[in-house]
């Protein structure tokens, strides 16, 4: 069984600011994947960044950045500069030997001007 | 490639009428995922082909619920007789199984029985 945890339902971030969006995750499998998806108001989920759990390096795409922390069981996203269009819900996402991506309730972000 | 294509993108429906929804994934990926979203909720998993397999069902997936995917192409997902709680955003996603990531989602369609 995989779980996630997202404990900030809702965070504020002045633009140009870097915000830390918090996941920590509970699985079994000894491989697995971590995700990152916005969702904006229109609905649909868009793809930020991807973290292999034998990746030896933290992934990063452009603004986004995922501080994987193994033993302590986070992912955690930091997005540098907020904009005004990352206002959005994001959610953290588990994948293990079954493919199947379990997500967690996610965190609302506004980025104020 | 246009990525995931749902469709409708809205339905209303009177509770105790069918619905059936579409799906067409990317072209190339052979996994296609059926997913329920509901209010402040992050999408809850429902079910998993692989090809025109049925790999997986969660217990979310009542008997009122069929899914299927007939030539591992597009999918179509079902709910009879529905009800007022089915009502939510339904998210299909497709991956290949090339890669270890990459899921893509559509855009969805979003439910309201009445």
């Amino acid at each position: 069984a995989q779980k996630i945890t997202q404990t900030q339902p809702g965070m504020f971030v002045q633009e140009k600011e870097a915000v830390t969006l918090d996941c920590t995750y509970d699985t079994s499998d000894p491989s697995y994947g971590l995700f990152w998806y916005k969702q904006p108001s229109s609905g649909e989920m868009i793809f930020l960044i991807y973290q292999g759990s034998y990746d030896q390096q933290n992934a990063t795409e452009g603004r986004y950045s995922l501080n994987f922390q193994k033993a302590r069981k986070s992912a955690n996203l930091v997005i540098s500069a907020s904009q005004l269009g990352d206002s959005a819900m994001y959610f953290c996402a588990i994948t293990g030997g079954s493919y199947i991506p379990t997500f967690g309730r996610g965190t609302s972000l506004i980025v104020h001007p | 490639d246009t990525g995931v294509s749902q469709d409708p993108r809205h339905k209303i429906t009177k509770r105790g009428q069918n619905v059936t929804f579409r799906c067409d994934p990317i072209s190339e990926h052979n996994r296609l995922y059926w997913y329920r979203q509901t209010l402040g909720q992050g999408p809850e998993f429902l079910t998993y082909f692989q090809n025109e397999a049925q790999l997986e069902k969660s217990r979310l997936l009542s008997d009122r619920f069929s899914a299927e995917r007939p030539k591992g192409s597009f999918s179509t997902l079902e709910i009879q007789r529905t009800e007022q709680g089915d009502s939510a955003m339904y998210l299909c996603a497709s991956s290949s199984d090339r890669k270890d990531y990459g899921y893509t989602f559509g855009s969805g369609t979003r439910l309201t029985v009445v």
